[in-house]
């Protein structure tokens, strides 16, 4: 089963406008990250946050954490047509000494010019 | 800096065929791991290794799916025979340290038909 859920599963915006996507997770982890995917491309990793951190910047990403309610966010600002792409939080936890990576089904975001 | 390198790009096989996927990790990573993605399930772990040694293939689907890792820079995952239902794209995706960010090859389609 699915770690993360992110939501809206589709988001249209225009150019300029800002994007916020959403996840949720069940169990307990040691990070989240969130990934971005072209179309037919492999995915591109944009940010990790830790579990004991609540938000983090990278150029015009902004990921918040809220583990409390097992939840982030990805807001995009100033959106550009070349941010249309898949974005996927996944989330890292570790079990005994292994590990896993597991992924959300992926927001999918159309920017218009 | 080459990435992590998959091959082929694109396959089509008639149902029964052998399938053999092959990956070239990003040189040092010593965590390298097979993911598959598809509409409907979503990107999927199959198996990882952490040098050379599979740690976790609870994700392989059945038998007739093996992975491989003979050594640092080289791993296949064969399918063995092929069904249409393996239809997908499977990524190899290689990492530094366990739970942190992983580099994604660009993935390859298969098609069984």
């Amino acid at each position: 089963s699915q770690q993360g859920e992110e939501d809206p599963q589709a988001l249209s915006i225009q150019e300029g406008e800002n994007a916020t996507m959403n996840c949720s997770y069940k169990t307990s982890i040691n990070n989240l990250q969130w990934y971005r995917q072209n179309s037919g491309r492999g995915l591109v990793h944009l940010i990790l946050i830790r579990s004991n951190e609540r938000e983090k910047h990278s150029g015009r990403l902004r990921v918040t954490l809220d583990t409390s309610k097992k939840s982030s966010s990805l807001l995009i600002t100033a959106s550009r047509a070349a941010d249309t792409a898949s974005y996927f939080c996944a989330t890292a936890s570790r079990y005994g000494s292994n590990y896993k990576l597991t992924f959300g089904k992926g927001t999918l975001l159309t920017v218009n010019p | 800096d080459a990435g992590v390198i998959q091959s082929p790009r694109h396959e089509v096989t008639e149902m029964g065929q052998e399938v053999t996927l092959r990956c070239k990790p990003i040189s040092g990573h010593d965590y390298l791991f097979w993911y598959r993605q598809t509409m409907m399930r979503g990107l999927e772990l199959l198996i990882y290794f952490n040098n050379n040694v599979p740690i976790d293939d609870s994700g392989m689907p059945e038998d007739r799916f093996s992975a491989k890792m003979p050594n640092a820079s080289f791993s296949t995952l064969k399918i063995q025979p092929s069904e249409p239902r393996d239809s997908a794209v499977y990524f190899c995706a290689s990492s530094s340290s366990v739970g942190n960010t992983i580099y994604f090859g660009e993935g390859s389609w298969l098609t069984v038909v």
